[in-house]
């Protein structure tokens, strides 16, 4: 079972580039999650989804957006990265919200130069 | 405001029992989460309290005090592999509808032979 599939796992970026992250889950989750990690600090939300099609900020939303254009598909996009946003990056996935588990992906550590 | 604080370390010995707490102040409160994660690894749902008691799942147990405003996580039977951050989260209730999870901090837990 693949649950939930990150891409990329590793990437390094100048200041200034864009990319975007791409998370799959296979479980017919109707909510997703991005978040961001960083050395001695918990999970921080960045945006979330409800359902296909739909798309909302968390508590760190700026400097990235997000797409939900297919049920199976949470995509993280930084459009001009910033050194700030060197971390590693979570995607997760619930059936619903609220107490629901999240299943998490294996993460991508970005680099930010 | 809201906090939720949880201790930074703990150190236990193989076979032992250890409690890691979770204390919060907030407003909107929902229930309570925790999560393991490995070094460098995806976090893991263990549990998850809605309402006040103590939910069993095999070696860990989790409990719930909303009166208290405190709950814990308590690890049996310790392993070796149980060396990992632990986190708490408390659901809250968000703008709208909507219900946001707050993640802790982490609490490292070392175990030793």
């Amino acid at each position: 079972n693949a649950g939930v599939t990150q891409t990329p796992k590793f990437r390094v970026l100048k200041t200034g580039q864009s990319m975007t992250l791409l998370c799959a889950q296979d479980m017919n989750h109707e909510y997703m999650y991005w978040y961001r990690q960083d050395p001695g600090m918990g999970l921080r939300l960045i945006h979330y989804s409800v359902g296909e099609g739909t798309t909302a900020k968390g508590e760190v939303p700026d400097g990235y957006n997000v797409s939900r254009l297919k049920k199976q598909n949470f995509l993280l996009g930084l459009e001009s990265a910033a050194p700030s946003q060197t971390s590693v990056y979570f995607c997760a996935s619930s059936y619903r919200g609220g107490l629901q588990p999240q299943h998490f992906g294996d993460g991508t550590r970005l680099s930010i130069l | 405001g809201q906090s939720l604080e949880q201790p930074s370390e703990v150190t236990a010995v193989e076979g032992a029992i250890v409690q890691i707490n979770c204390t919060y102040q907030t407003s909107g409160f929902y229930g309570l989460s925790w999560y393991q994660q490995h070094d460098g690894g995806a976090p893991t749902f263990l549990s998850y309290n809605a309402l006040d008691g103590l939910e069993e799942t095999g070696r860990f147990s989790s409990f719930l005090s909303r009166s208290d405003s405190y709950g814990y996580l308590l690890l049996q039977e310790l392993q070796m592999k149980d060396s990992a951050s632990y986190f708490c989260a408390v659901l809250l209730r968000g703008i709208g509808n909507n219900r946001k999870l707050i993640w802790g901090l982490g609490t490292s837990l070392a175990v030793n032979p």
